[in-house]
Formats: C-alpha cells, sequence, structure tokens
C-alpha cells in the first residue's frame, strides 16, 4: 500500500544537521508530502508538510523535488531529543484515498 | 484547547472477548482515524471517519469495526479477540479530510492473554 520509501535507519551527531531522505515517486500533481515522528511510546508527531515548494518552520526544512517524486526532512542541529521515528506520508490514492504510513526511518542521534 | 483523548489508555482481555475503545478528537475536528501499531507491523490504517461516515478502511477481517458520533467522538470496537490484536490502537483527529495534518492521542494498549 505505501506509497513513499525510506531507509530503515540512520545515524546523526548531535548538533550536526539530519538529512532524511523520503522517495514517492508515484505522487499525484496535488498531493502534499507530510513528515511526522514518533518518539518512543507516544503517538506519531506532525512536523512539517509541502507541495511543491520548499518549506521551513520551526523544527525542520522540507526540500521537494522538481519533479516531485522525492524530499528530504532536514533537522538543523540535531540533538538527542530529536531520536525518533520519521515518516513520510502522502495519500494513497488521491485525495480521497487512504492515509497510509510506511515504516519510518529510525533516527539515532548520537553525543 | 485539549488534545485527542483516548481511554482507556491501557486494557487486558483474553482471547474471545470483545473491546471496546473511545477517541475524543480536539474540538472542531471532523475527522478521525484509527491506526493499529505493533513492533513488527509498524503503522496500520485501521479506519477515517468523518461526518459520521467511514471514507476508508484498512486491510484489517470484519472483526474490526468502528464508528462516529455527531459530536465527532469515534469508537472502534475489536470482537472476539485473537493474541495477535495485541497493540497500540492511535486515534489521529484533523480539521476535515483530506488534510493530512494530523494529531495524535497517547493510545490505548491493548494485551490480549
Amino acid at each position: 500500500d505505501a506509497k513513499t520509501t525510506q531507509p530503515p535507519s540512520m545515524d546523526c551527531a548531535e548538533g550536526r544537521a539530519a538529512n532524511l531522505p523520503c522517495n514517492h515517486s508515484t505522487i499525484s500533481g496535488n498531493e502534499y508530502v507530510y513528515w511526522y515522528r514518533q518518539i518512543h511510546s507516544q503517538g506519531p508527531q506532525y512536523i512539517i508538510h509541502g507541495l511543491k515548494n520548499n518549506e521551513t518552520n520551526e523544527m525542520a526544512s522540507l526540500i521537494i523535488t522538481e519533479d516531485r517524486k522525492s524530499s528530504t526532512l532536514i533537522l538543523p542541529h540535531a540533538t538527542l531529543r530529536d531520536t525518533a521515528v520519521y515518516y513520510c506520508i502522502v495519500r494513497v490514492g488521491g485525495n480521497t484515498g487512504k492515509l497510509i504510513f510506511g515504516q519510518g526511518t529510525t533516527l539515532q542521534v548520537k553525543p | 484547547k485539549a488534545g485527542v483523548t483516548q481511554t482507556p489508555r491501557y486494557l487486558i482481555k483474553t482471547r474471545g472477548q470483545q473491546v471496546t475503545l473511545s477517541c475524543s478528537p480536539i474540538s472542531g475536528h471532523r475527522s478521525v482515524s484509527w491506526y493499529q501499531q505493533t513492533p513488527g507491523q509498524g503503522l496500520q490504517f485501521l479506519f477515517e471517519y468523518f461526518s459520521e461516515t467511514q471514507r476508508n478502511k484498512g486491510n484489517f477481517p470484519g472483526r474490526f469495526s468502528g464508528r462516529q458520533f455527531s459530536n465527532s467522538r469515534s469508537e472502534m470496537n475489536v470482537s472476539t479477540l485473537e493474541l495477535g490484536d495485541s497493540a497500540l490502537y492511535l486515534c489521529a483527529s484533523s480539521i476535515q479530510p483530506p488534510n493530512e495534518k494530523l494529531f495524535f492521542g497517547s493510545g490505548t494498549q491493548l494485551s490480549v492473554l
């Protein structure tokens, strides 16, 4: 079902930028890309979303390629508290379809 | 503004029993979706409701059902529980679909013995 592909795990040094990639090659023109993260034992938390332009908020930046087939979530200065599972999601089947979370990327921030 | 509230937080049942989980969305949110999370399968989509209508359903057996009330609160029911139904059940609300800015509750941890 999943329309997104992410690496299963990544490491990042504390204080460095964490760049998490996501492939969504079958995304439709009007489908947004959303990013969430889940810290152990908590519900997922919204991070950021975008359609075609790059986006930035207080948590992260989202870079979407011009062809919209992939995107990268950037945590500019990763801290130990950013250790979590990061999910990139789109709606499968257009705006009337199902919202599916893939397996996500486990980001381990190391001191 | 209060967040998404799920009750109960923990639940222990035995095989064959049935269970009902409750979800109160954020005030003003009319869409509720449910997810099952297990270590092996990750987050799996169960259902999505909007204005008391099931909008989408995941690939789960008919033992899993849900409903949404006029006040947007939602319940999900699992009948004839199996050991494999042990999981964290998460509810999320949003203003209305297709709005993917979801707000999740803390979940109900169901253990089936």
